[in-house]
């Protein structure tokens, strides 16, 4: 069964600078796509960015990339120039390639900007 | 493009009694996805629909949980004789295609306490 690893539970990061969260994942399957996904208080769940796991290349969007190490199945996603509406929680996600349907989400990590 | 609505926000209930749960996708999305998520926790998946059609259900649907997707539109999830332990967020998911090719696209989920 395939895991996902979310090992810090809050992190804290100062308005315009860059923060980095950490996941980890487990799979056998070679075929495979990554996510994050950012929840706001009592806001919807949107997706940031997503990495297809046979591209070589990091994912980037805007301000927000990923660090994809495939052989060390590790995603992590950085943000830079953080921005107060960048506080949420952050879920880290796996799904296997083909006809797959569910999503694997990590426990979160609560993201917290000072101003 | 409206989202994807669920209905309601929060359900306060005792324990013992039975509670419905709608989702509406969005328009022309033909895969509906549940997902359970407990405090600190990442969404856990509960069931998916293709159309009308249920095409998997996890592990954690016991018997006392239904759910259904008539005509292939909205969807409701029941749950009967409610626990302590289904107090939880419910979020429902759409894609226009299944698997990881189209993300997910989340509601706002129902917030569920069983007191």
């Amino acid at each position: 069964a395939q895991t996902v690893t979310q090992s810090q539970p809050e992190m804290s990061v100062q308005e315009a600078e860059t923060v980095t969260l950490s996941c980890t994942y487990d799979t056998s399957e070679s075929d495979y796509y990554l996510f994050w996904y950012k929840q706001p208080p009592s806001r919807q769940m949107i997706l940031v960015i997503r990495q297809e796991a046979y591209k070589q290349q990091n994912a980037t969007e805007n301000r927000f990339s990923v660090n994809f190490q495939k052989a060390a199945k590790s995603f992590s996603l950085k943000i830079s120039d953080s921005q107060l509406g960048d506080a949420a929680m952050y879920f880290c996600a796996y799904i296997g390639g083909g006809a797959n349907s569910k999503l694997t989400f990590g426990k979160g990590i609560t993201l917290s900007v000072r101003p | 493009d409206t989202g994807v609505s669920q209905d309601p926000r929060h359900k306060i209930t005792k324990r013992g009694q039975n509670v419905t749960f709608r989702c509406d996708p969005i328009s022309e999305h033909n895969h509906l996805y549940w997902y359970r998520q407990t405090l600190g926790q990442g969404p856990e998946f509960l069931t998916y629909f293709q159309n009308e059609a249920q095409l998997e259900k996890s592990r954690l649907l016991s018997d006392r949980f239904s759910a259904e997707r008539p005509k292939g539109s909205f969807s409701t999830l029941e749950i009967q004789r409610t626990e302590q332990g289904d107090s939880a967020m419910y979020l429902c998911a759409s894609s226009p295609l299944k698997g990881a090719y189209q993300p997910q696209h989340f509601g706002d989920g129902t917030r569920l306490s069983i007191l």
